[in-house]
């Protein structure tokens, strides 16, 4: 039973340059949520996507979008790089129950930016 | 909004000491609690969880009680390898019913055990 991937392992941009990070999720999960782990830090929330539509968004500025796809997979988009978007994004998948929260995520290997 | 606070790393123990990672937290509600491992160059692995007061979750001789009264979720085993060292990261889940649950954690606790 495959766990979650992500791609690409690591990935080096310049400032203003745009990324597109890829996640697929556990099989028979349908919710992918995205995180942000900066050197040291605790993981932070950035979106989270069920039903191909964003149903919750953490505190981060309209240049990071996401997107999902029929098959559940879903994407991370981040515009206009800046030094400070250099970190672990990390992937997670869950299952949504049907009236109430979704189960404990699982987390894939993560994707490391590096902006210069 | 809600929050999680965890003890300042890093912990540096010797094998076979007793552990203890002190875990408070701040959320409305009665949210979901976790304690997640994170090995040098990974992604997170779930170690345990609780969905209600008073709940124990336990694996690979970790345990965690959902403390309610006094909002906390210790991590504790009785007995540390070398093999146990890595970061350690306490996070909550709001339970909401139909609604998202972006996870909140906490900074994290190195843990080092030496031989």
């Amino acid at each position: 039973d495959a766990g979650v991937t992500q791609s690409p392992t690591h990935l080096i941009k310049t400032r203003g340059q745009q990324v597109t990070l890829r996640c697929s999720p556990k099989s028979g999960h349908d919710t992918v949520s995205w995180y942000q782990q900066a050197l040291g830090q605790g993981p932070q929330f950035i979106f989270q996507y069920y039903e191909e539509e964003e149903r919750q968004r953490g505190n981060f500025p309209d240049r990071f979008s996401g997107h999902q796809f029929p098959n559940y997979s879903s994407e991370l988009n981040v515009n206009a790089l800046l030094l400070g978007d250099s970190a672990l994004y990390l992937c997670a998948s869950s299952l949504a129950a049907a009236g109430y929260r979704t189960d404990t995520q699982y987390f894939g290997p993560g994707t490391r930016l590096t902006v210069l | 909004g809600d929050s999680v606070t965890q003890m300042e790393g890093p912990v540096t123990l010797s094998e076979e000491a007793c552990l203890t990672i002190n875990c408070t937290y701040t959320a409305t509600g009665y949210p979901s609690l976790f304690w997640y491992v994170q090995y040098p160059g990974e992604g997170l692995q779930l170690l345990l969880k609780a969905t209600k007061a008073d709940d124990k979750g336990s694996n690979k001789g970790f345990e965690a009680t959902y403390r309610k009264e006094t909002t906390s979720f210790h991590l504790e085993k009785g007995s540390v390898q070398v093999s146990d060292s890595a970061v350690y990261f306490c996070a909550l889940s709001p339970r909401i019913r139909g609604g998202a649950d972006g996870l909140t954690f906490g900074k994290g606790t190195h843990l080092i055990i030496q031989p």
